[in-house]
C-alpha cells in the first residue's frame, strides 16, 4: 500500500526539549512538506523540500529543524526554542514540484507540552 | 505573500439542506486545490480547478472556478452526514513553488 506515515501519532514534549517528528513516503514523490494546523485553523508551512538534500523554510520556521537525507524521508525537529509547540502536524509529500500536483497527507502527530 | 480568504468560516445545515463554501483571492490564479478533512482526520484531496470558468462535478459536489480565476467555489447539493468536516482551498504562493491554504470552512450537518 502506497502513502505516508508518520510517527509517533501523539508525542509529549518536555521544557527544554527537542523531539523529532517522522515522516516516511513510498510514493516515489520528490516534493515533501510539514504544516502545522492549530485548533481550529488552516494549515501553515513549516519546511518544505523538492529535491534530496535541499529544503527551504516555509512562513513559521522559526524553532524547527528539518533533513531530506534520503528522497523518502523528511524528518522534523521541533527545538527548545519554539516556545508554543502544541499542534497537529501534518506531513505531505507531491509528485514533481510547483504546487502543481495534489499533496498527500500522513495521519499526522499531535504534540503537547508536559 | 499570498492570501486567500474562504467564506463562511462555519455552515450549519439540515441534512438534505445545500451547502456553498466560497474561496477568494486578490490576484489571479493559476490553479486551485480542494481539499476536505474530516474531524480528527487529514487533509485529502478532492480536486483541481486550471481553467477559467471550469466546472467540474464529483457526484453531489460540483467546484468552480471564477472567469476571472480569483475565485472558486465549492458546492455541495442534499448535503449528507458524511460531508461534515473542513474544507479547504489551496493555491500557489507568489513564487510558484508552495502552496497556501485557505482557512478553511467547517460544515456540520444535523440529521
Amino acid at each position: 500500500d502506497g502513502g505516508i506515515t508518520q510517527s509517533p501519532k501523539y508525542l509529549f514534549r518536555k521544557e527544554g526539549q527537542n523531539v523529532t517528528l517522522s515522516c516516511e513516503q513510498n510514493l516515489n514523490h520528490d516534493a515533501m512538506y510539514w504544516y502545522r494546523q492549530d485548533p481550529g485553523q488552516g494549515l501553515r508551512l513549516i519546511y518544505y523540500s523538492q529535491i534530496v538534500n535541499d529544503f527551504q523554510k516555509g512562513d513559521i520556521a522559526e524553532g524547527y529543524s528539518v533533513s531530506r537525507e534520503k528522497k523518502e524521508s523528511f524528518p522534523l525537529t521541533v527545538t527548545s526554542a519554539q516556545k508554543n509547540p502544541t499542534a497537529f502536524y501534518l506531513c505531505a509529500s507531491s509528485f514533481g514540484q510547483g504546487a502543481r500536483q495534489p499533496q498527500h497527507f500522513g495521519d499526522g502527530t499531535r504534540l503537547s507540552i508536559l | 505573500g499570498q492570501q486567500v480568504m474562504q467564506i463562511p468560516q462555519y455552515q450549519h445545515v439540515q441534512e438534505g439542506e445545500d451547502f456553498t463554501t466560497y474561496c477568494n483571492s486578490s490576484t489571479t490564479l493559476s490553479n486551485i486545490q480542494w481539499y476536505k478533512q474530516r474531524p480528527g482526520g487529514h487533509p485529502v484531496f478532492l480536486i483541481q480547478l486550471v481553467k477559467s470558468g471550469e466546472v467540474k462535478k464529483q457526484k453531489r459536489l460540483t467546484f468552480q472556478f471564477g472567469e476571472a480565476k480569483k475565485n472558486s467555489s465549492l458546492h455541495i447539493t442534499a448535503t449528507q452526514t458524511t460531508d461534515v468536516g473542513t474544507y479547504f482551498c489551496a493555491v500557489r504562493d507568489n513564487y510558484g513553488q508552495n502552496f497556501v491554504f485557505g482557512p478553511g470552512t467547517r460544515l456540520s450537518v444535523l440529521p
